[in-house]
């Protein structure tokens, strides 16, 4: 069974810093992975989705890598802003679009 | 454009009592649907997943169920709410693609369910 891990589960940097979010999965023949962000007591936005044949995807300030091979992948966001505080989540993709979840990692930007 | 609602946002049952949760999807046809949990303290849990009409699967064994009576529209139940219920549930949607899924999922707002 897959299981996804998020290190680490709290990050507190001051605005301008890049973030670095890592990501570890056991079963490396996922489909897919997500990454999403949560804002408090609201539902997922959908970041960015690296698919299993890529190893990277950009989106503004955000950059996703992913290695199949060492079952991890990280988060970048460059220039840090208190908006981008929040919960982020990756998401391992075992096909019909079913995602296993790590607990996330709660991000806090400070001005 | 697709839009996701979920209703209600919150609600306070008493243990015993019936749950329904609904779920519908604008702006798209024949999507997969899905349900998840976020407990406290935990990461999101699938708890069931639906790739036509009344075509549910059920992930983890539970006291819920799930239904789908039109194509975009989601519902999860149960008969008898547990104090182990409480958390919050989120409806998803993507664009159907078979097995080798790689599209994006759309999650509603969610609702916050304390049983009480």
């Amino acid at each position: 069974k897959q299981e996804v891990t998020q290190i680490p589960a709290a990050l507190s940097v001051p605005e301008g810093e890049n973030l670095v979010l890592n990501c570890s999965f056991t079963d490396s023949a996922i489909y897919n992975l997500q990454w999403f962000r949560q804002d408090p007591g609201k539902g997922l936005t959908s970041l960015l989705l690296i698919q299993s044949s890529q190893r990277e995807q950009t989106s503004g300030r955000l950059n996703a890598s992913l290695d199949k091979s060492s079952g991890r992948s990280t988060l970048y966001i460059a220039a840090s802003q208190p908006g981008d505080s929040a919960i982020y989540l990756c998401a391992g993709g075992g096909g019909w679009g079913k995602l296993q979840f790590g607990a996330g990692t709660q991000v806090v930007v400070t001005p | 454009s697709q839009t996701i609602h979920q209703w209600p946002a919150t609600l306070v049952q008493p243990v015993g009592s019936p749950l329904s949760l609904e779920c519908t999807v604008e702006g798209t046809s024949n999507p997969n649907l899905y349900w998840y949990r976020q407990a406290a303290g935990r990461g999101l849990q699938l708890l069931f997943y639906s790739i036509g009409i009344d075509q549910i699967s059920s992930e983890v064994p539970q006291n819920l169920s799930a239904s789908r009576p039109q194509d975009r529209q989601f519902i999860l139940s149960s008969k008898k709410l547990l104090l182990s219920d409480s958390g919050f549930y989120l409806c998803a949607w993507s664009v159907t693609r078979g097995q080798n899924d790689n599209e994006k999922l759309f999650f509603g707002s969610g609702t916050q369910l304390s049983v009480l």
